[in-house]
């Protein structure tokens, strides 16, 4: 069993959908938690970053952890299709070590 | 401040040969990564260093890999006797890490490798 799980998808809305996307994973250990964007044939980028449980926002973008669930989420609001891409979520035991990712989700946003 | 860059964008190689990709990371970043990434898949991370000091490997790191960070600046990604296998995208991130700041990891466009 992988570290970090998330649905590959792929998944395709309408344009200003509600997306939701999610991690699971299974290290009680990991206390950064990260969202990254990844555009075809380019590296990711970072998109959110939370420490420990709780919710962050940031403009379209709502980054969730549950740290008693071992769950995190992504949700993005007003979903455009600029937002079509491979979102992978990412987390850390410690600051500034290595990063364990998730699989990523393709998604498509449709105008 | 141009970001981290990556040489080559592209790689084809024949099996056996041996292969040397470059990461010149942000300036002033202390923290160097190389991930590697198949297709479909989320970047698995090969190994780090603190300014000139390698601190973690990853057994995905077999002996015919070597990574070096000379000086502390850039750093070269070594592949030995490639093998089909070791076709991916190999991403370099660096990232400035100092007491209890947050410390986040920017990562450059890959080195795309085909081994025929």
């Amino acid at each position: 069993q992988k570290e970090v799980e998330q649905d590959p998808g792929p998944l395709s809305v309408p344009e200003g959908a509600i997306v939701s996307l999610n991690c699971t994973y299974s290290n009680s250990a990991f206390q950064y938690f990260m969202w990254y964007r990844q555009y075809s044939r380019k590296g990711p980028e970072l998109l959110m970053y939370t420490y420990s449980s709780g919710n962050k926002e940031d403009g379209r973008f709502t980054a969730q952890v549950d740290k008693s669930s071992k769950y995190i989420s992504l949700f993005i609001r007003d979903s455009q299709p600029s937002d079509s891409a491979t979102y992978l979520c990412a987390m850390s035991g410690n600051q500034g070590g290595k990063l364990i990712f998730g699989q990523g989700t393709e998604l498509s946003v449709k105008p | 401040d141009t970001g981290v860059s990556q040489d080559p964008r592209h790689k084809i190689t024949k099996r056996g040969q041996n292969v040397t990709f470059r990461c010149d990371p942000i300036s002033e970043h202390n923290r160097l990564y190389w991930y590697r990434q198949t297709l479909g898949q989320g970047p698995e991370f090969l190994t780090y260093f603190q300014n000139e000091a390698q601190l973690e490997k990853s057994r995905l790191l077999s002996d015919r890999f070597s990574a070096e960070r000379p000086k502390g600046s850039f750093s070269t990604l070594e592949i030995q006797r490639t093998e089909q296998g070791d076709s991916a995208m190999y991403l370099c991130a660096s990232s400035l890490s100092y007491g209890d700041s947050i410390n986040i990891q920017y990562f450059g466009a890959g080195t795309r490798l085909s081994v025929l």
